[in-house]
């Protein structure tokens, strides 16, 4: 099946910095990729689309000037966290659909998750 | 607006018994509805879709329109079933909305 990688799987930083959290989608390609956020024994929330050639589109609540977005290459989903503080202390998992026309079509691929913990 | 409902924080059967995770859904729109598993230290996976009306691992899950639920059952639970389970919701542009999630523990 599709795979989907993520990089760091965890991440310490000060507060006031930015971290970068890398979504990669292996073995397919994804024009769409999606960042989901989990708070500890909690669900996941959408917090953003990742559209490769456009602007992300962010749900509702989600600071886009926080949470920069930047979808480079077919396989390629960034997300930078900036100026982050303590309470974005979060796992943060991406996501990425099967092929258009394929039996995956409708299958989310997720990622492995990135702990980030700010300080 | 969709939204996904899991009434069960926790579940624990013995190993044999069987197991029913409840979910129900809102949405105006035709739902395309999901169970995505999380065993320990893995990844989400998608464990069944409705619209295949597939068994997998020995689940099945039925979408019942008239009482918008789509719950999840097994006749026989196995040790290995204990993980995190999800409902989710696609509303047909692939954004997924997800429930609270059901941690099920299987006691031998």
């Amino acid at each position: 099946g599709a795979v989907v990688s993520q990089h760091p799987s965890r991440v310490i930083c000060k507060s006031g910095t930015s971290v970068k959290i890398e979504c990669r989608s292996l073995d397919f390609q994804a024009t769409t990729m999606f960042w989901y956020r989990q708070f500890p024994k909690q669900s996941l929330m959408l917090m953003a689309t990742s559209n490769e050639g456009s602007k992300a589109t962010y749900e509702q609540g989600v600071e886009k000037d926080k949470f920069l977005i930047n979808h480079a290459s077919l396989t390629l989903s960034t997300l930078t966290v900036t100026s982050a503080h303590p309470e974005d202390s979060s796992f943060y998992i991406c996501s990425a659909p099967g092929l258009a026309g394929d039996i995956s079509a409708n299958e989310q691929f997720f990622g492995p998750g990135t702990r980030l913990t700010v300080l | 607006a969709q939204r996904v409902t899991q009434p069960e924080k926790l579940l624990s059967v013995f190993k044999g018994a069987p197991v029913e995770l409840k979910c129900n859904y809102s949405y105006s729109g035709s739902p395309e509805l999901f169970w995505y598993v999380q065993y320990s230290r893995q990844r989400l996976q998608l464990l069944l879709r409705h619209i295949s009306r597939e068994s997998i691992k020995g689940f099945t899950a039925d979408l019942n329109k008239g009482e918008t639920s789509f719950h999840l059952k097994k006749p026989f639970a196995q040790e290995e079933d204990s993980a995190m389970y999800y409902c989710a919701l696609d509303t047909n542009d692939y954004k997924l909305s997800f429930g609270a999630g059901t941690t099920v523990t299987v006691r031998a």
